[in-house]
């Protein structure tokens, strides 16, 4: 069974540009989640996905979106980028993500760099 | 609110030492509780979990005890591998929201043979 996959592995960007990061669950996984990591604030949640509708978000500005496909598959979006969004994105999927026995599957990360 | 705090490393152990990282939370309810590992370069790796009191989860030779009284999840192994050299990070989440993960900081160990 493949396991959760992110494209692309690395992206070089400079301040004021806009990234588009992609993740592809666990086949039959409908519920798909964003975290940040960074040396600084460690690892953040950014927003959960479900059956195409955003169900729950952390605490980031509104430049950081995400979306999901009728597929499953998600992407966030990062606009206007900053330095400080110089990060490893990680991406989690699980079946539902409404039981305590779920698992939560994580992606290998992109690893974004802002110049 | 939830939080998750672990001790700081790097912790350095010889082969075969025995390993404790500590692990406490702050929650409102009943949350689950996990242990993920991070290998260099790659993403997170599901070590163990226990989603309620007193319940321990255990996988490769790891460990660690959901303890409501002292709100903490101690990873323990009796005898470390140069290959369980990494970052091991301790999470949370409550049941209204699943997926909603916390972290702790992560603490890297560094076993040397």
């Amino acid at each position: 069974k493949a396991g959760v996959t992110q494209t692309p592995r690395y992206l070089i960007k400079t301040r004021g540009q806009q990234v588009t990061l992609s993740c592809s669950p666990i086949s039959g996984h409908r519920s798909v989640s964003w975290y940040q990591q960074t040396p600084g604030q460690g690892l953040q949640f950014l927003f959960e996905y479900f059956s195409e509708t955003q169900r729950n978000k952390g605490n980031f500005p509104g430049r950081f979106s995400g979306r999901q496909f009728s597929n499953s598959r998600s992407e966030m979006n990062v606009s206007t980028l900053e330095l400080g969004d110089s990060a490893l994105y990680l991406c989690a999927s699980s079946k539902t993500g409404q039981g305590q026995q779920e698992t939560q599957y994580f992606g290998p990360g992109t690893r974004l760099l802002v110049l | 609110g939830n939080s998750v705090t672990q001790m700081e490393g790097p912790v350095t152990l010889s082969e075969e030492a025995f390993l404790t990282i500590n692990c406490t939370y702050t929650a409102t309810g009943y949350p689950s509780l996990f242990w993920y590992v991070q290998y260099p370069g790659e993403g997170l790796q599901l070590l163990l979990k226990a989603t309620k009191a007193d319940d321990k989860g255990s996988n490769k030779g790891f460990e660690a005890t959901y303890r409501k009284e002292t709100t903490s999840f101690h990873l323990e192994k009796g005898s470390v591998q140069v290959s369980d050299s990494a970052v091991y990070f301790c999470a949370l989440s409550d049941r209204y929201n699943f997926n909603k993960f916390y972290f702790g900081s992560g603490t890297k160990l560094n076993v040397k043979p």
